[in-house]
């Protein structure tokens, strides 16, 4: 099974609404990274939040992690259409895990004018 | 967009043939990574390297090969493509910013189909 899972799976949201993501995952972690992805592009790294920290803001995105409940959301506020995209998670394991990235499933965000 | 290339964009090829996807990195990373993804699903690793002469197989088997004879270089081939080979193929780089926080920089990626 994956190391992270996010919902929901797609969004449907209206020009200036906020978007929550949500991402769950197994193991314990070094970080947690955020990604997005225009259709048919490659992925475009947006933030790393550290597994000490719970909370990380970078302009319109903020991010929070909880590692009690190993999860993690993404929050993007006055979304625009042009943050319609794919949305993925990307966990680094701690310790035996190496240094290899393991993306979630994804979401699938449309934002409506 | 990072500098970091992959080409062709789009190949669509028959059953048999060999094909040779290319990816260039002009960043001087060490680490670099072939993930396969199929449309709105998650990426899989298939093949990484961390420095020339170096390569891996990823948590995804798959038929191709890599090579890593140059550090800006990393070429993943198929021998002969099969129609389950359909997929898209992104190439990454990681930016060295320190072992635990490295983040991926991706190429466009290539759509390959196989007929």
């Amino acid at each position: 099974s994956q190391q992270g899972e996010e919902d929901p799976q797609a969004l449907s949201i209206q020009e200036g609404e906020n978007a929550t993501m949500n991402c769950s995952y197994k193991t314990s972690i070094n970080n947690l990274q955020w990604y997005r992805q225009n259709s048919g592009r490659g992925l475009v790294h947006l933030i790393l939040i550290r597994s000490n920290e719970r909370e990380k803001h970078s302009g319109r995105l903020r991010v929070t992690l909880d590692t009690s409940k190993k999860s993690s959301s993404l929050l993007i506020t006055a979304s625009r259409a042009a943050d319609t995209a794919s949305y993925f998670c990307a966990t680094r394991l701690r310790g035996g895990g190496g240094n290899k990235l393991t993306f979630g499933t994804g979401t699938q965000l449309k934002v409506e004018l | 967009e990072a500098d970091i290339y992959q080409t062709p964009r789009y190949l669509v090829i028959g059953t048999g043939k060999k094909i040779t996807l290319e990816c260039s990195q002009t960043m001087g990373h060490d680490k670099m990574y072939w993930y396969q993804q199929d449309p709105g699903m998650e990426l899989h690793l298939i093949h990484y390297s961390y420095g020339v002469n170096s390569t891996e197989k990823g948590d995804l088997s798959s038929e191709s090969t890599v090579s890593r004879i140059r550090t800006e270089h990393f070429p993943l081939t198929l021998e002969s493509a099969r129609p389950s080979h359909t997929s898209q193929y992104l190439c990454a780089s990681s930016d060295p910013t320190g072992t635990a926080n490295e983040k991926l920089l991706f190429g466009s990626g290539t759509q390959l189909s196989v007929l």
